[in-house]
């Protein structure tokens, strides 16, 4: 089974600070996405991408940025954490011949008091 | 750009009955259209997709429907148990890129009282 491994389940951070969130896959997919989940507007992507070094903006890239120096690494970055940016975050993977097909992981559910 | 509208938001149903989910899109494009079930604590998992050249596609006690004509679908869930209870997500992308932008609903709370 594809297994996409998020670093934190739960994560409090202060206004200002730079955090740092973590996503591993292991099935050598090409393809890694970020999305934010918040009650009542389902899943939004803020960044994808489609190969090492690669990025695109998703529809909410605002206030973020993403790092992908390994294939099986993608890290989002919230270079100083605001309230609004409190939310869940989904990292997904999915291989490049079936891109459509994600495999998600278990979130990170992130408070920035 | 696609937009994706779910209803109902929360859905209540015994165990036994049947539960339905409808989503409309806008983007008469889309062509893919997959469903996630997220458990608690969990990330959402695909549970069934169908493709535009196909109106129903049925999987066990899950079935989808798509009406490209009025440009919405529907997922089907008979003979409800305790253990469908989750928040589904339905989804649609036009599949023309080698990676999936899918676009999601606001999904549903199903919750199945025994």
């Amino acid at each position: 089974d594809v297994k996409v491994t998020q670093s934190s389940r739960y994560l409090v951070k202060r206004t200002g600070e730079k955090v740092f969130l973590e996503c591993v896959q292991d099935m050598d997919h090409e393809n890694m996405f970020w999305y934010r989940q918040d009650p009542g507007l389902g899943l939004r992507l803020i960044y994808f991408s489609y190969d090492v070094k690669m990025k695109e903006k998703g529809d909410i890239p605002e206030g973020y940025s993403v790092s992908r120096e390994k294939k099986e690494r993608f890290s989002l970055i919230l270079e100083s954490a605001s309230t609004n940016q409190t939310s869940m975050y989904l990292c997904a993977s999915s291989l490049r011949d079936i891109g459509e097909k994600l495999f998600f992981g278990s979130g990170t559910q992130l408070s920035v008091l | 750009g696609e937009n994706v509208e779910q209803h109902p938001s929360t859905l209540s149903v015994q165990e036994g009955d049947s539960a339905v989910i409808k989503c409309t899109y806008s983007d008469s494009a889309s062509n893919y259209f997959p469903w996630y079930k997220q458990e608690l604590g969990k990330g959402p998992q695909l549970i069934i997709d169908i493709r535009s050249n196909v109106g129903e596609k049925k999987d066990q006690r899950i079935a989808v429907t798509l009406n490209k004509t009025a440009k919405h679908f529907s997922l089907h869930i008979t003979e409800t148990q305790p253990e469908d209870s989750a928040v589904y997500f339905c989804a649609a992308s036009r599949a023309t890129d080698s990676w999936g932008k899918l676009q999601f609903g606001a999904g549903t709370q199903v919750v199945v009282t025994p």
